[in-house]
Order: structure tokens, then C-alpha cells, then sequence
């Protein structure tokens, strides 16, 4: 079956310190989606990428789909407090189920 | 904010105990999921819906089961609960290929 892999699995950074996520996936994905999940909540949606080669920025995150449509990645400029949390992708298979990532937990240290 | 809700939202329950998982939508979306998650892991898909009257499993294989009558609700429901459906469990809906908007989750615990 589908998989779609995240490493690392965890992240210790120093607040201000960079940080990126990389997604994997066995598959080639017609889209990706990435999501983030604060501790003792939900999974909320960040952002979606259609396009080989796209790359789309929030504030001060940036996010890439790889020209194959296998990988994705999530980087984080100077990050904040605010950022904690875990981090997923998620790509759909055939049909309308998707698979998430494993998914990377964030940890900031003021 | 995604109007999903689901109920009950904590839930402590004895062995053998058939339990319902409540998942209600107000956006019309014709598709709706049931995830599992436990804490701090990836979340495995056990059910989703197309639309009314069609459900399929997901990957994880799963004791329960699902029902689609209405667009808006899709309950799971398990028929004889055991210590290791203790988990969290993730109701979502979208639209084709969309963002899924989930709900607040359920924590079952199974003594």
C-alpha cells in the first residue's frame, strides 16, 4: 500500500533556529497537503500543493512539492513559540482516501 | 472554525461495553472520515464515507463499524469494546480532494 513517510520524527529547536520537515512518499501524489496538530488538539489545515515543482510561503513558512510529485517539504524560518507542534503531510491514493505522514513533533525551547 | 463536532468527548468504558462515536457536519460535505490516533503518533484511516449510503474501511483494520444515513452524521460504532481500542479517534469532512476539516476527537479508554 501507499506510504508516506516524515523525517525526523522529532526536532529540538532554539527559538529563532530554522527548521524543515521532509515528506516522502512511496507513490507519485496528485497533491499534497500539510497539516499541524498542536498538543491535546486536532489536526488543522495549512496548506495544499497541486503542481510539480510548486512552492507557496505563509509568513515565515515555506513549503515545496518536488518535481516528481514524491516528497514535499516544510521549512520553518526563525521559528517561534508559537510553532509547537506536530506536523504532518498527507496524499491521497486512488480513489479519495489520504495517507498521512508519519508526522515530525516540533519542540521550541525559549 | 469548521463546524464538525463530535461527541462524547472523553468516554471511560468496561470491557464488552458497545459504545457509538457521534461525528456531525454542518458544510454539506459529501466526504467524511474516522481516523485513529494515539498520542503523539500518526493518525491510521479506519473508515470514510463518499456520501450517503457508502462507506468503505481504510488501511487499519478496525473492529468497528460505520453508518452513512444522512450526509451530516457519520457515527462508528463499536460492537464489544476491548483495552486496546483505547486510543483517540478523529472524525473529518471535506470536499473532492480538499482540506479535511476534523473534529475536537474522542478519547475512548477501555478498562
Amino acid at each position: 500500500g501507499q506510504q508516506v513517510m516524515q523525517i525526523p520524527q522529532y526536532q529540538h529547536v532554539q527559538e529563532g533556529e530554522d527548521f524543515t520537515t521532509y515528506c516522502n512518499s512511496s507513490t507519485t501524489l496528485s497533491n499534497i497537503q500539510w497539516y499541524k496538530q498542536r498538543p491535546g488538539g486536532h489536526p488543522v489545515f495549512l496548506i495544499q500543493l497541486v503542481k510539480s515543482g510548486e512552492v507557496k510561503k505563509q509568513k515565515r513558512l515555506t513549503f515545496q512539492f518536488g518535481e516528481a510529485k514524491k516528497n514535499s517539504s516544510l521549512h520553518i524560518t526563525a521559528t517561534q513559540t508559537t510553532d509547537v507542534g506536530t506536523y504532518f503531510c498527507a496524499g491521497p491514493s486512488t480513489g479519495n482516501q489520504f495517507y498521512f505522514g508519519t508526522g515530525t513533533s516540533l519542540t521550541v525551547i525559549p | 472554525e469548521a463546524d464538525i463536532y463530535q461527541t462524547p468527548r472523553y468516554l471511560v468504558i468496561g470491557t464488552g461495553k458497545k459504545i457509538t462515536l457521534e461525528c456531525s457536519q454542518t458544510m454539506g460535505h459529501d466526504k467524511m472520515y474516522w481516523y485513529q490516533q494515539d498520542p503523539g503518533m500518526e493518525l491510521h484511516l479506519i473508515h470514510y464515507s463518499y456520501g450517503v449510503n457508502s462507506t468503505e474501511k481504510g488501511d487499519l483494520s478496525s473492529e468497528s463499524t460505520v453508518s452513512r444515513i444522512r450526509t451530516e452524521h457519520f457515527p462508528l460504532t463499536l460492537e464489544s469494546a476491548r483495552p486496546s481500542h483505547t486510543s483517540q479517534y478523529l472524525c473529518a469532512s471535506s470536499e473532492h480532494r480538499s482540506e479535511q476539516y476534523f473534529g475536537p476527537g474522542t478519547r475512548l479508554t477501555v478498562t
